[in-house]
C-alpha cells in the first residue's frame, strides 16, 4: 500500500497570513498517462470531505483561488494564501494512483 | 448536481451483520465506479471498498477483506456495502464516495457495541 505522510499535524495561523501543508507519498504517484493522482481535502466539522485540489495543481469546482497545489513524483504541497475563518478544519491528502486508495493523517488547521 | 444518500447505519452488538445503502442521483451511475470510505470517532479517513462499474471488479481493505461484500444495482442508481462479522473496531461513519471526483455522501454512522 502507498503511505501517505502530511506534515505538520497540526497549525494555528493569524487571520491574512499564509500556511501550507506538505504530503510525502511513499511510492510515486505518477501514473504512465501522465497525470499524478493526488488530491487535497477539507473536512470541516460535522461535514463530508471536501475536494479541493485534484490532479496535483487543479483547483475544484468552486474552490478560491487562494488554494493551491503544487508538487511532483512524491512531494506535494497545499497553500492558503490568506486563512481565514471558513478554512478552518483537517485537511487531507488522498492518492488514487492504486487501491487501496489512502489518505494522509490529516492536519488540522486552527485560527490564533 | 450530483447526491449521494447513505441509509441502513445503526446500532449492532458485535458479531452481528448490517446492510449499507447509497441512492445516487445526478450522475451516470452506471458509468461509475463507486467506493466506500469510513472515519472512526475522531480519526481519519479509511477507504473500504471499491466496485467498478459493471461490478466485474471489486476491492476491499485488508481489514474487511472476507467480512464485507460491496455490490450494485444498476437499474436502482444503488450502491451496497453488507458487512458481517462486525467488530467494534467497525464503529465509524460510512461514506458513499467517488474520492477522485470530489463527490460525497453525507454519512451514515455505524456502531458495533454490545
Amino acid at each position: 500500500d502507498i503511505v501517505m505522510t502530511q506534515t505538520p499535524l497540526s497549525l494555528s495561523v493569524t487571520p491574512g497570513q499564509p500556511a501550507s501543508i506538505s504530503c510525502k507519498s511513499s511510492q510515486s504517484l505518477l501514473h504512465s498517462d501522465g497525470k499524478t493522482y493526488l488530491y487535497w481535502y477539507l473536512q470541516k466539522p460535522g461535514q463530508p470531505p471536501q475536494l479541493l485540489i485534484y490532479e496535483v495543481s487543479n483547483r475544484f469546482s468552486g474552490v478560491p483561488d487562494g488554494f493551491s497545489g503544487s508538487g511532483s513524483g512524491t512531494d506535494f504541497t497545499l497553500k492558503i494564501s490568506r486563512v481565514d475563518a471558513e478554512d478552518v478544519g483537517v485537511y487531507y491528502c488522498m492518492q488514487s494512483l492504486q487501491l487501496p486508495y489512502t489518505f494522509g493523517q490529516g492536519t488540522k488547521l486552527e485560527i490564533k | 448536481e450530483v447526491q449521494l444518500l447513505e441509509s441502513g447505519g445503526g446500532l449492532v452488538q458485535p458479531g452481528g451483520s448490517l446492510r449499507l445503502s447509497c441512492a445516487a442521483s445526478g450522475l451516470t451511475f452506471s458509468n461509475s465506479g463507486m467506493s466506500w470510505v469510513r472515519q472512526a470517532p475522531g480519526q481519519g479517513l479509511e477507504w473500504v471498498s471499491a466496485i467498478s462499474d459493471g461490478a466485474g471488479d471489486t476491492y476491499y481493505a485488508d481489514s474487511v477483506k472476507g467480512r464485507f461484500t460491496i455490490s450494485r444495482d444498476n437499474s436502482n442508481n444503488t450502491l451496497y456495502l453488507l458487512m458481517n462479522s462486525l467488530k467494534a473496531e467497525d464503529t465509524a461513519i460510512y461514506y458513499c464516495a467517488r474520492p477522485a471526483r470530489g463527490v460525497w455522501g453525507q454519512g451514515t454512522m455505524v456502531t458495533v457495541s454490545s
